[in-house]
Parts: C-alpha cells; structure tokens; sequence
C-alpha cells in the first residue's frame, strides 16, 4: 500500500479568506497526487491531478485559480482553496498514485481527508 | 449512461450471509478494477483490486471480474456489523492512472 498523510484533519476558516491543505506521501515517491472533494452523502469528485514540477490538470468545471495546487517535491502537495465561501465547505481528500511493477497497473491510496467549514 | 454505475442501496443484509455488491462498467478497453470502503465521515480504503477475469479471493473478501458482460462484483462472506460501509466501485478507464468511481453502494449488516 501507501501511506498518505494531510493537514489539517479539519478546518474552520471564514469567509473570504484562504486555507492550504497539505497531502504528503510518507514511504514512497509520489509523482502524482490527486485532489478529490466529497459533499455529504455524495460521491467522490476529482478535482485535479496534481504532477510534481508541473502544473496541475484540472477537471472540468474546477476554478484553477480558486483551488490552486502546488507539488513542489515528490511528497508534498498542497492545496490552497482562495477566497472561501460558504459554498466550498466540504470534504477534501487526496490521494497518491503508486505503480505495481507485476503488471504495470496503478494503484490509489487515499489520504484521510481534510473537513473544511466556511462561515 | 454513466462510465461506472452501482446501485446505490442501501442493501441490507443479516449478520453472516454473503453481501454481493455489483458494478458495471462503460468502457470496454478498461483493464484495471478497484474496491474501496468508506466509513461514514472517512476517507476511501483500497480493500480489493483485480486485473484480471475470474475470480480474486482476499479473506471474506472475493472480487469477481467478467470483462465480456462489463461488470465486476463484490462478494463479502460472513457478513459482520463492521462492514456496514459504502463501497465504492473505481476503473481505470482510458489507461493511465486516474480513476472514475462509481456513486458507491451503501451496505447495512443487520444484528
């Protein structure tokens, strides 16, 4: 497997204001992470793929420069959520990307998640 | 038609019968299919993955992959309140190393 950390594990922040949540991979090099948001009792979203040294690829219909990442180095990934609003109060989980070598297939691992509140 | 669909329950079996939870595919070039559990309030956990047709037994856990009909199932045996979770059903699809999930079944085991 993997093992994934974030920070902070929840986050109240008002609105207007900016959050960075941190994803970092503790037992192997992640050259891609993901960013997914969960409202309640929906599923998953994918929000971006985040490419260490490179710019982020972002889902359809995700604000870039609302929601802007940054994988400076093979562990860390942050996600910076700009000028929150209410709206944006949700559940935010990342995830690495891990190659098996039998087969060549990837495999996710998931963060536990950050649980942001806007007021 | 959605790219990975599940039925979104709840299912509600008893304590120590077989839960079977299904998942189509859209699809058809897709080559690698993923279980994960989500607790109430918790992040996905990978639980299974299969590459290939047949069956993959892992514990009370076995993943049943049928690429012809484009669906891949779920069997949970001896079914214990602790597995009352939403299972979420991911493929690759496209290659590469994103996934689409499904909206995920909600499983009740029952006392």
């Amino acid at each position: 497997g993997a093992v994934v950390s974030q920070h902070p594990s929840w986050v109240i922040c008002k609105s207007g204001t900016s959050v960075k949540i941190e994803c970092r991979s503790l037992d192997f090099q992640a050259t891609t992470m993901f960013w997914y948001r969960q409202f309640p009792k929906q599923s998953l979203m994918l929000m971006a793929t985040s490419n260490e040294g490179s710019k982020a690829t972002y889902e359809q219909g995700v604000e870039k420069d609302k929601f802007l990442i940054n994988h400076a180095s093979l562990t860390l990934s942050t996600l910076t959520v700009t000028s929150a609003h209410p709206e944006d109060s949700s559940f935010y989980i990342c995830s690495v990307s891990r190659r098996k070598l039998a087969g060549g297939y990837y495999e996710q691992y998931f963060g536990p998640g950050t649980r942001l509140t806007v007021t | 038609q959605k790219e990975v669909e599940q039925n979104s329950g709840p299912l509600s079996v008893p304590e120590g019968a077989i839960a079977s939870l299904n998942c189509t595919y859209s699809d058809r070039g897709s080559q690698s299919f993923f279980w994960y559990r989500q607790y109430s309030g918790k992040s996905p956990e990978l639980i299974m993955f299969i590459y290939s047709n047949g069956d993959k037994e892992d514990g009370r856990f076995t993943a049943q992959l049928n690429k012809a009909s484009q669906y891949v199932s779920l069997l949970i045996r001896d079914s214990q309140p602790s597995d009352s979770a939403t299972y979420l059903c991911a493929v690759n699809i496209g290659g590469g190393n994103k996934l689409t999930f499904g909206t995920g079944t909600q499983l009740k085991v029952e006392l």
